[in-house]
């Protein structure tokens, strides 16, 4: 069966340091894979998604980063971190056209 | 992205069956309608989808209107841990344009369960 990984758990990281979140996929091969992001009382915003090793497509400009170094590995990273960055990061994965799979998230809180 | 309407909230009271709506007037005829629900502090968990007729499964029912502009989100009897985020979504076919079967998440319904 398919599994999804992602941590960590919480973070709580300070102004200007830098971000690395480690999404990884298990049971599946060649999976569509995203990175949400929920601030605090909102709803989820798609911030990056991949359909193939090293493509990676960007929703929305920001402060952060991702990468695809491997077909099951999805990496959401930053170098410098704002408050603004504070939120709840998920990431999801997708074989076709059923439903998404999602990670139980990281809570990042930029002090 | 074709959006989706859904009331901010609504109430239940447990083992009573829930009715949550879903407008999505600009449905196009690849998209598939989604749902899925987000307790708090976790991750959205898939509950259903379906292109034109009625779905059933084991946490859910979905009933699709004939025009396809309107769904409903049938739940049996709802039980407290069914309290969560309700989303509609409208997702591409698999394979089709640039979207990739793209979710885009709207504010959803807050269903809150009654003991």
């Amino acid at each position: 069966s398919q599994t999804i990984h992602q941590w960590p758990a919480t973070l709580v990281q300070p102004v200007g340091s830098p971000l690395s979140l480690e999404c990884t996929v298990e049971g599946t091969s060649n999976p569509n894979l995203y990175w949400y992001r929920q601030a605090a009382g909102r709803g989820l915003q798609l911030l990056f998604y991949s359909v193939g090793i090293g493509q990676i497509s960007s929703e929305v400009p920001q402060n952060l980063s991702a990468s695809r170094p491997q077909d099951r590995q999805f990496i959401l990273s930053s170098k410098k971190l704002l408050l603004s960055d504070s939120g709840f990061y998920l990431c999801a994965w997708t074989g076709g056209a059923e439903g998404y799979t999602f990670g139980s998230g990281t809570r990042l809180t930029v002090v | 992205d074709a959006k989706t309407t859904q009331p901010n909230s609504m109430e239940s009271n447990e083992e009573e069956p829930v009715h949550l709506p879903c407008n999505h007037s600009t449905i196009s005829g690849t998209d598939y309608i989604h749902w899925y629900r987000q307790l708090p502090s976790q991750g959205p968990e898939y509950v259903i989808h379906g292109l034109t007729s009625n779905v059933n499964n084991r946490m859910a029912s979905l009933a699709i209107a004939e025009d396809r502009k309107s769904s409903t989100l049938i739940l049996h009897r709802a039980t407290l841990r069914d309290a969560a985020v309700y989303y509609c979504i409208l997702r591409d076919a698999w394979g089709g344009g640039t979207s990739y079967g793209k979710l885009t998440f709207g504010q959803g319904t807050i269903l809150t369960v009654h003991p």
